[in-house]
């Protein structure tokens, strides 16, 4: 069956550190991928998209792009800020199933 | 504003106490569904619904029953809860069918079972 993979966390970096969080994806077909982000005390929100094959999402100055040759869906910002300490999950979608979901990966940013 | 709202926030409760968790949302979304969030699980799916009167079991049924009596509303219900129930609670909607449907989410019900 379909599945989502993600990095474990917690993910601890400095205020303006290269974040990268990585994804991989087991599928049948063409899926459409997303990350989710959820800050301290709140719900889920979508972040990001891709819907097919060399797609990029992006988002507040996050990034990913859908990689069907290696199956992957990586999360990277340039200069993280502290504003974007939260849990990230990556998740995948096929139409007329429900969403499926990783584990989440939690990043802590310092200043 | 599109939302979900999810009643309560917070409880607590003891042992064997039914209770229910209501969700709603405003957006005339065919497709609900209801997690629960535990340290090192992520998100675990419990029920879902397609449509009115049309719902299915998800990864984690056990213990919880819903009802989509209305689109707009469905809610979770816990018969008899126990400990292992103590979670974070989320309830999530989205259009169905064709496309790419992002889930809109509830704030969650934080439900600790004593």
């Amino acid at each position: 069956g379909n599945s989502v993979t993600q990095m474990e966390g917690p993910v601890t970096l400095s205020e303006e550190a290269f974040l990268t969080i990585n994804c991989t994806y087991t599928a049948t077909g063409y899926p459409s991928l997303f990350w989710y982000v959820q800050y301290p005390g709140e719900g889920l929100q979508l972040l990001l998209k891709a819907t097919k094959a060399d797609d990029k999402g992006s988002n507040k100055g996050f990034e990913a792009t859908y990689r069907k040759e290696t199956t992957s869906f990586h999360l990277e910002k340039g200069s993280v800020q502290v504003s974007d300490s939260a849990v990230y999950f990556c998740a995948l979608n096929q139409a007329g199933t429900a969403l499926i979901f990783g584990k989440g990966t939690t990043l802590s940013v310092s200043s | 504003e599109a939302q979900v709202t999810q009643n309560p926030r917070y409880l607590i409760t003891v042992t064997g106490k039914k209770l229910t968790v209501t969700c709603s949302q405003n957006m005339n979304h065919e497709y609900m569904s209801w997690y629960r969030q535990d340290p090192g699980l992520g998100l675990r799916q419990i029920y879902y619904s397609m449509n009115v009167e049309v719902t299915d079991k998800g990864d984690v049924p056990e213990g919880y029953k819903v009802s989509r009596k209305e689109k707009r509303n469905f809610p979770l219900i816990l018969e008899s809860p126990s400990p292992n129930q103590t979670s974070l609670y989320f309830c999530a909607s989205s259009l169905w069918g064709q496309g790419v449907n992002e889930q809109y989410f509830g704030p969650g019900t934080r439900l600790t079972v004593t």
